[in-house]
């Protein structure tokens, strides 16, 4: 059984750009969630993605907008990059929540640095 | 909007010592999870709660679940170096979408 992976692990990039940042869910999970985790701080709700759909989001711009595919995977992208988004990105994946699944498996993440 | 804290957010502590990091929630949530984090690393997932009165034990970390209080809690029996970390604890919504986290405790373990 496969663990959520992600990638890249560290990227750096200029504000007012744009990124991507991609995530492989754990085998069987179809509900992949995606957090902002600034430094010193706990982790932030950014959106969840269920069956390709997004069907729920935090409190953030829609800059920050995402995406899932069809074997699950899910890619986070940030438009008009700012120095604030500067954090540590984590993927999360979890069985279907109709399927009252309660393991959130999170992912190494990625170390976004904006300069 | 479901809030979390915890406390202390820091925590120094010697070795051999007992001691209890408290999480408390806002509203109204159908699960509570522990994760412990090493610095530059990812949410590692200790425990998960479901129900009031739920206690979970590993090692020497035990966590326990008051829904009524809406009140969780870490407990550390006879620290040892090596749990030196960082712990959060999480709420999930009743939406089912999101974990809400608190800030983190910042746990040192010194000889």
């Amino acid at each position: 059984e496969t663990g959520v992976t992600q990638s890249p692990t560290h990227l750096i990039k200029t504000r007012g750009q744009q990124v991507t940042l991609r995530c492989s869910s754990q085998s069987g999970h179809n509900t992949v969630s995606w957090y902002q985790q600034a430094l010193g701080q706990g982790p932030q709700f950014i959106f969840q993605y269920y069956r390709e759909e997004e069907n729920g989001r935090g409190n953030f711009p829609p800059r920050f907008s995402g995406l899932q595919f069809p074997n699950y995977s899910s890619e986070l992208n940030v438009n008009a990059l700012e120095l604030d988004d500067s954090a540590l990105y984590l993927c999360a994946s979890t069985p279907s929540i109709s399927e009252r699944g309660y393991g959130y498996t999170f992912g190494s993440g990625t170390r976004l640095t904006v300069v | 909007e479901l809030k979390v804290e915890q406390n202390p957010l820091f925590l120094s502590m010697q070795e051999g010592k007992n001691y209890t990091i408290y999480c408390n929630y806002s509203t109204t949530s159908d699960r509570l999870y522990w994760y412990r984090q090493d610095p530059g690393k990812s949410l590692e997932s200790l425990f998960v709660l479901l129900s009031n009165g739920a206690v979970k034990q590993e090692g020497r970390l035990m966590a326990s679940l008051d829904t009524k209080a809406r009140l969780s809690t870490l407990h550390i029996t006879a620290a040892v170096h090596d749990l030196s970390a960082t712990y959060f604890c999480a709420a999930r919504s009743n939406s089912g979408y999101a974990l809400n986290f608190g800030k983190g405790t910042s746990l040192l373990v010194t000889p």
